[in-house]
């Protein structure tokens, strides 16, 4: 079974400051995708990093994919209000065709 | 272009009740999901199709539990009897599988919130 570890589970930071959440696993993944879940809705795809070693930049948002293929971190400069949500990370590929394994999440609150 | 839609959004129901939860994925999508939120387990993976097939069911948690995709745009989740443990949020999500081992964007609903007293 292919599990995932994000960690923290809970963040809770000022306006302006900087974080990195990151993404664990022993398995080895084709793909890693990123997702924020905002309260009474269901999450949505922030990025899609499927090379190892990759970096992919959405603003303020930094998404790396480890070398191994078995990790990520997502990393956030300048966190404003409007970043807080649930960050969800999610593997794909493998023996798990069309199916991915997230983790359980990491709770970002931003104190203006 | 409307997304995932789902039904009902919210679900009071008492212990030993059915339930079914409806989901109308993207159109042109040819792969289904069946998640269910809970603040304990996170996000899990109960059922996906692909082409309206189950591939995978090995997260349906008990005979309780049963899907069913009679069409491309229309898929039901049925819990009988519903016990109080099966209180979550549960979400569908459609993607469009572009290649074996490649995974597309998950598109989810809004989701059902279930409470079963």
């Amino acid at each position: 079974t292919q599990l995932l570890e994000q960690s923290p589970q809970f963040l809770s930071i000022q306006e302006g400051e900087n974080l990195t959440v990151y993404c664990n696993s022993s398995s080895v993944f084709s793909s890693l995708q990123w997702y924020r879940q905002e309260p009474g809705e269901g999450p949505v795809l922030l990025v899609t990093v499927v090379t190892g070693g990759e970096v992919k930049k959405l603003k303020r948002l930094t998404f790396q994919f480890g070398d191994a293929r078995k990790d990520s971190s997502l990393h956030i400069t300048a966190a404003q209000p409007g970043d807080t949500g649930l960050y969800l990370c999610a593997g794909g590929g493998g023996t798990s065709y069309g199916k991915l394994t997230f983790g359980q999440g990491t709770i970002l609150t931003v104190h203006p | 272009d409307a997304g995932v839609i789902q039904s009902p959004r919210h679900e009071v129901t008492e212990m030993g009740q059915e339930v079914t939860l409806r989901c109308k994925p993207i159109s042109g999508h040819n792969s289904l999901f069946w998640y269910r939120q809970t603040m304990m387990r996170g996000l899990e993976l109960l059922i996906y199709f692909n082409n309206n097939v189950p591939i995978d069911d090995s997260g349906m948690p008990e005979d309780r539990f049963s899907a069913k995709m009679p069409n491309a745009s229309f898929s039901t989740l049925k819990i009988q009897p519903s016990e109080p443990r099966d209180s979550a949020v549960y979400f569908c999500a459609s993607s469009s599988i572009r290649a074996w081992d490649a995974t597309g964007e998950l598109f989810f609903g809004e989701g059902s919130r279930l409470t079963v007293l």
